[in-house]
């Protein structure tokens, strides 16, 4: 079975500090796609990034990044810098190579104050 | 990317009535999906929709309540059949790209409210 753990619920920064939303996974595939998504407050969910099982390169995309580790089964993304338009639920989701269904997070509230 | 587009973005509906609500992808795409969001929750899947055949229904959702069609790769429907209050929702049309199998687009979603 796959599952997937935000333990965060709700987090709360003021603008320009550095804010990391936590992702653990788990799966017994060995390939496996994991992903971002962004809900603001409009409702739309916008896709952020995937990354595949076999690729443990970290990455970079301007105030994003995100750090991926097998060996914990974690998916972490940071914001740097925040600012208020970060403010949106964020969700992780994983889909097993041989199983076309997303298995997302409960999601993570993320709200940057002026 | 694939680019989605849904029909209505929000309404309101009484309780009894069934709302169909459409689902159209820029480009031609190997699956489509349909999400049920519930305030405050995340994201449930409904059911995949097979293009020229019965939609692949998960736990919990059946054809007479959630009707489904796909009469070709690039659109859908989702029908919310004899709907009540528990029916308010977000529901999300989704599709994976046939250039990228491995990314899953989402639609702006349609909020629905049953009154």
């Amino acid at each position: 079975a796959q599952k997937v753990t935000q333990a965060q619920t709700e987090i709360s920064v003021v603008e320009k500090e550095d804010v990391t939303l936590d992702c653990v996974y788990e799966t017994r595939d060995t390939t496996y796609y994991l992903f971002w998504y962004k809900q603001p407050p409009s409702g739309e969910l916008v896709f952020l990034i995937r990354r595949n099982s076999f690729d443990e390169q970290n990455e970079i995309s301007g105030r994003y990044s995100w750090n991926f580790q097998k060996s914990t089964s974690s998916f972490n993304f940071t914001i740097t810098a925040s600012q208020v338009v970060d403010s949106a639920v964020y969700f992780c989701a994983l889909r097993p190579g041989a199983n076309s269904k997303l298995t997302f997070g409960k999601g993570i509230t993320l709200s940057v104050r002026p | 990317s694939a680019v989605i587009s849904q029909k209505p973005s929000r309404d309101i509906c009484q309780r009894g009535t069934s709302l169909t609500i459409q689902c159209q992808v820029d480009s031609q795409v190997t699956m489509m999906f349909w999400y049920r969001q519930q305030p405050g929750q995340s994201l449930t899947l409904i059911a995949t929709a097979n293009q020229g055949s019965e939609a692949t229904y998960e736990s919990g959702f059946v054809i007479d309540k959630f009707p489904i069609s796909r009469p070709n790769l690039t659109f859908s429907t989702l029908t919310v059949s004899n709907m009540s209050p528990e029916d308010s929702s977000i529901y999300l049309c989704s599709a994976r790209d046939r250039g990228v199998p491995e990314t899953q687009y989402f639609g702006p979603g349609t909020r629905l409210l049953v009154l």
